[in-house]
């Protein structure tokens, strides 16, 4: 298995625009984790999904970021409209989570560094 | 609070034992992990210790945990400059599937 994919591995863009991160699971994993990193916060989960449902979105900052799994392979975390305060890496990670309540470790992907100028 | 503490810096020299420390809050936490990052790179898991376990060994790696303190530590002998990187202790919360960090701790070794 070729681990967790993220796209882009780098964005700049402008304040206001719209920026659309990709990631895809290791396939079979049914658990997917949204993580911002930044020199100030560390790292932050911002949401995660177990079977393409949202189970905990109390880490999103604020209504400008959404977050979407259509199906088990491929989840997306927009910003619209983006500020520069938004600028960090972007990381996503996958695990398996069996019946009840336990999980396997967390795969991450190499992130995505996200510049808002 | 949610907080998982750890120390920010750690230098060591080649050949030297490091050990880098974290303190956890939840007492129900059912895993605790050693994820390593390197320099523009993603985490990758280290290691791992279930909550009933003391004490972990893997090769170079030696993870000491004390529930009663609420202290997870990762010991790691004769380190090497390819050692260098973040350190991040995480905690897997009893409910749900949530991994909280430490900030992380960067290690440094000297030749």
């Amino acid at each position: 298995d070729a681990g967790v994919i993220q796209s882009p591995r780098h964005e700049v863009t402008e304040m206001g625009q719209e920026v659309t991160l990709r990631c895809k699971p290791i396939s079979g994993h049914n658990s997917l984790f949204w993580y911002r990193q930044t020199m100030m916060r560390g790292l932050e989960l911002l949401i995660y999904f177990n079977n393409n449902v949202p189970i905990d979105d109390s880490g999103m900052p604020e209504d400008r970021f959404s977050a979407k799994m259509p199906n088990a392979s491929f989840s997306t975390l927009k910003i619209q409209p983006s500020e520069p305060r938004d600028s960090a890496v972007y990381f996503c990670a996958s695990s398996l989570k069996f019946l009840g309540q336990g999980y396997t470790e967390a795969f991450f992907g190499q992130g995505t560094r996200l510049t808002v100028v | 609070g949610e907080d998982v503490e750890q120390s920010l810096f750690l230098s060591v020299r080649e050949g030297d034992s490091s050990v880098i420390n974290c303190t956890y809050t939840d007492s129900s936490s059912t895993y605790l992990y050693w994820y390593k990052q390197e320099p523009g790179a993603g985490l990758q898991l280290l290691t791992y210790i279930f909550s009933n376990m003391d004490m972990k060994q893997d090769q170079r790696l030696t993870v000491l945990l004390n529930k009663k303190d609420k202290h997870l530590s990762l010991r790691i002998a004769d380190t090497q400059t390819g050692d260098s990187a973040i350190y991040f202790c995480a905690e897997r919360r009893n409910q749900g599937g949530k991994l909280i960090f430490g900030q992380g701790t960067e290690l440094s070794v000297k030749p």
